[in-house]
């Protein structure tokens, strides 16, 4: 499975945009991107994915460059709920098992 | 409704003891897996079952041997404990074993061995 790379960790403040970004150069065409967050002492869940298009659904969007070699999770206004690990992941397209990486730990200030 | 549970949620033992871990889901999910994640939070897979059948089978100790007795059910059994599989340990479930289904995880059992 291809790697991707995410800052250790980022800031928000409540009530604004937040952009979380991934690098995956080593992407391949059958890779879908995944996001998954981890909120403090629960077990992770899905968040978004995508293949090519941008996606939007009631959590968050997905912006993928048109290269595909990286991609950036959009949390439109940020909650003191979504302070989180992020994490994001590629899939090949047979699925399978999920490969996490350190993530980002994004932290929302009131 | 809970999707996914995991009981206990702590598990304190000694060093060399067995224990079990009992996941559960009521979504009528055909797949389901375990995952560990370490003191550095690091989160890896460890086993996953398609309808009761072993698909995933990682670099784990053979200490670790997971049960399937039907497709809800996937229970973890750990013989001869030692220190570092202190860790949290995720149970998931998800509907079929490719395409890229999501996977819906469960809370979690927090395992300390002293």
């Amino acid at each position: 499975d291809a790697k991707t790379t995410q800052p250790n960790s980022m800031e928000s403040n409540e009530e604004e945009p937040v952009h979380l970004p991934c690098n995956h150069s080593t992407i391949s065409g059958t890779d879908y991107i995944h996001w998954y967050r981890q909120l403090p002492s629960q077990g992770p869940e899905y968040v978004i994915h995508g293949l090519t298009s941008n996606v939007n659904n009631r959590m968050a969007s997905l912006a993928i460059a048109e290269d595909r070699k990286s991609s950036t999770l959009i949390l439109h206004r940020a909650t003191l709920r979504d302070a989180a690990v992020y994490y994001c992941i590629l899939r090949d397209v047979q699925g399978g098992k999920l490969i996490f990486g350190q993530g980002t730990e994004l932290s929302v200030k009131p | 409704d809970t999707a996914v549970s995991q009981t206990p949620k702590y598990l304190v033992t000694q060093m060399g003891n067995d224990k079990s871990i009992k996941c559960e889901q009521n979504l009528g999910h055909d797949t389901m897996y375990w995952y560990k994640q370490d003191s550095k939070k690091f989160l890896k897979i460890m086993f996953s079952y398609n309808n009761k059948e072993l698909i995933i089978n990682e670099t784990v100790p053979n200490r670790f041997s997971p049960k399937s007795p039907d497709k809800a059910h996937l229970n973890l059994h750990i013989n001869s404990l030692e220190l570092g599989d202190s860790a949290v340990y995720f149970c998931a479930s998800s509907p079929y074993r490719g395409l890229q289904e999501t996977q819906y995880f469960g809370p979690g059992t927090r395992l300390l061995v002293l």
